[in-house]
C-alpha cells in the first residue's frame, strides 16, 4: 500500500529562518512525487513535480528536492505569506491517475 | 493555466437532506475528475474517480449509493450526498488534469456542515 509520512506535523519559524519540511515515502514503481501548498478554507494549489532521485526544483523561496525514499521542501528565509499547510502527494501510475496524500506540515511564519 | 472550479464553496444542510457540489474544468476538458474528502487536519482522501460517460470508481469503504456521482459532460461533475448526517460534515474537493501527464489542479472546495 502506498504510503506518505511527513514531518514535521506543524512547524513554526521566525521570519527569514530557513528550515526543511520532510516527505518520506512507500510506492511501488513511483511515477511522480509532488508538492502543494494549502491555505486555510482552500483546495491544494500546485507547487512542484518532481520525477527522478537527484532532480530539483525552485520557486521564490522554496526548493524541493527527491531521494528514492524521500522528498524535501526547502524554505529559504521565509516570510509570514508563506505561512500555509505544505502537502506532499505520490503518484503510482503514470497516465491520468490519482495522487494519495500525506497530512501536511503547517507552517507558521512569524514577524 | 488550469483552473477548476467547484460550487458552492459552503452549504448547511439538515439532517435527511441531499446535496448537491459542482465541479467544472473552466479552460480545459477533463474526461476524468477526482473526488476528495478532508476532515481537519487530515489528508486528503480519495473518495472516487468520475469518468465522462460511464460509472464512477469508488474507493474501498466509500458508499456508492450515498455519494453519487455524475460526470455528464466533458467539463462539469457532481456529487451528491444523499440523506446526509452529521458525520459527512467535511471539506470536500475535486481535482482535475489539463493533459493526461500534468499535475492535477483542485477547486477550493466545498464546506459541507450537516446539522
Amino acid at each position: 500500500e502506498d504510503q506518505v509520512t511527513q514531518s514535521p506535523e506543524a512547524l513554526r519559524l521566525q521570519e527569514g529562518e530557513s528550515s526543511s519540511l520532510n516527505c518520506s515515502y512507500t510506492v511501488s514503481g513511483l511515477r511522480g512525487l509532488f508538492w502543494y501548498r494549502q491555505d486555510p478554507g482552500k483546495g491544494p494549489e500546485f507547487l512542484f513535480t518532481l520525477y527522478s532521485a537527484g532532480e530539483e526544483k525552485e520557486k521564490e523561496r522554496l526548493k524541493a528536492t527527491l531521494t528514492k525514499k524521500e522528498s524535501f521542501l526547502h524554505i529559504t528565509a521565509p516570510k509570514p505569506e508563506d505561512s500555509a499547510t505544505y502537502l506532499c502527494a505520490v503518484q503510482r501510475h503514470s497516465g491520468n491517475t490519482p495522487l494519495v496524500f500525506g497530512k501536511g506540515t503547517r507552517l507558521s511564519v512569524i514577524a | 493555466g488550469a483552473v477548476v472550479s467547484q460550487h458552492p464553496s459552503r452549504v448547511i444542510c439538515k439532517s435527511g437532506t441531499s446535496v448537491k457540489i459542482e465541479c467544472r474544468s473552466l479552460d480545459f476538458q477533463a474526461t476524468t475528475m477526482f473526488w476528495y474528502r478532508q476532515f481537519p487536519k487530515q489528508s486528503l482522501m480519495l473518495m472516487a474517480t468520475s469518468n465522462e460517460g460511464s460509472k464512477a470508481t469508488y474507493e474501498q469503504g466509500v458508499e456508492k449509493d450515498k455519494f453519487l456521482i455524475n460526470h455528464a459532460s466533458l467539463t462539469l461533475s457532481t456529487l451528491t450526498v444523499t440523506s446526509a448526517h452529521p458525520e459527512d460534515s467535511s471539506f470536500y474537493i475535486c481535482s482535475a488534469r489539463k493533459e493526461r501527464n500534468s499535475p492535477l489542479h483542485f477547486g477550493n472546495g466545498t464546506r459541507l456542515t450537516v446539522t
